[in-house]
């Protein structure tokens, strides 16, 4: 069965960056693209980007333009958000999901930033 | 980019009730409409793709509709488990953009 399994909590300092993996299994990875989604504490959910695993194009959220990078790794069916630059407002569950429809969701990884 | 307003924010039904929430985009999205529900401290779950399509396992009482603008969710004979936030999100152009939510709550 398809599965998206997320890297465990995050606690970082204002200022620094952190990486979140995605571990996909149950399908043939390079055939759907992946969405990062983030809900910060008692927030609705905010689309950060995406990425194509077949050819690694992205597109990212304005909002995010030059503090996230998106990537993969095909050889461990993985793929990996990185946030740079971390403020307190970056707080919040950030979730994986597979392709446009986002059919099937990672369980969320919680990154806290504080000083 | 495209905005996605829902309605209502929030409302409050009784079990056994049948609960239709709106979703109106800012500009013509075709079919490319999803609906998820979200329980508290848990993942969304995938309800609909393609406005109308259920994703797989989702059952028969929940029911999407709509094309270009404006969509809606239905959901026949509401129980328990169905009070939850709902959340529609267009993956017609880039930037894709959720709806805020809609919040059912028992009456």
């Amino acid at each position: 069965q398809v599965q998206l399994v997320q890297s465990g909590p995050e606690v970082k300092r204002p200022g620094a960056s952190v990486k979140v993996s995605c571990k996909a299994s149950g399908y043939t990875f390079t055939n759907f693209g992946i969405s990062w989604v983030r809900q910060a504490p008692g927030q609705g959910l905010e689309w950060m980007g995406w990425i194509s695993v077949y050819n690694d194009n992205t597109n990212y959220a304005e909002k995010f333009q030059g503090r996230v990078t998106m990537t993969t790794d095909t050889s461990t069916n993985t793929a990996f958000m990185e946030l740079r630059s971390l403020r307190s407002d970056d707080t919040a569950v950030y979730y994986c999901a597979r392709g446009g429809d986002a059919d099937h969701w990672g369980q969320g990884t919680l990154v806290t930033v504080s000083s | 980019d495209i905005q996605m307003t829902q309605s209502p924010s929030s409302l409050s039904a009784s079990v056994g009730d049948r609960v239709t929430i709106t979703c109106r985009a800012s500009q013509d999205i075709r079919d490319y409409l999803a609906w998820f529900q979200q329980q508290p401290g848990k993942a969304p779950k995938p309800l609909i793709y393609a406005a109308s399509r259920l994703q797989s396992g989702v059952p028969s009482k929940f029911s999407g509709s709509g094309s270009g603008t404006d969509f809606t969710l239905t959901i026949n004979s509401l129980q328990p488990e169905d009070f939850a936030t709902y959340y529609c999100q267009q993956y017609q152009s880039f930037p894709w953009t959720f709806g805020q939510g809609t919040k059912v709550e028992i009456k």
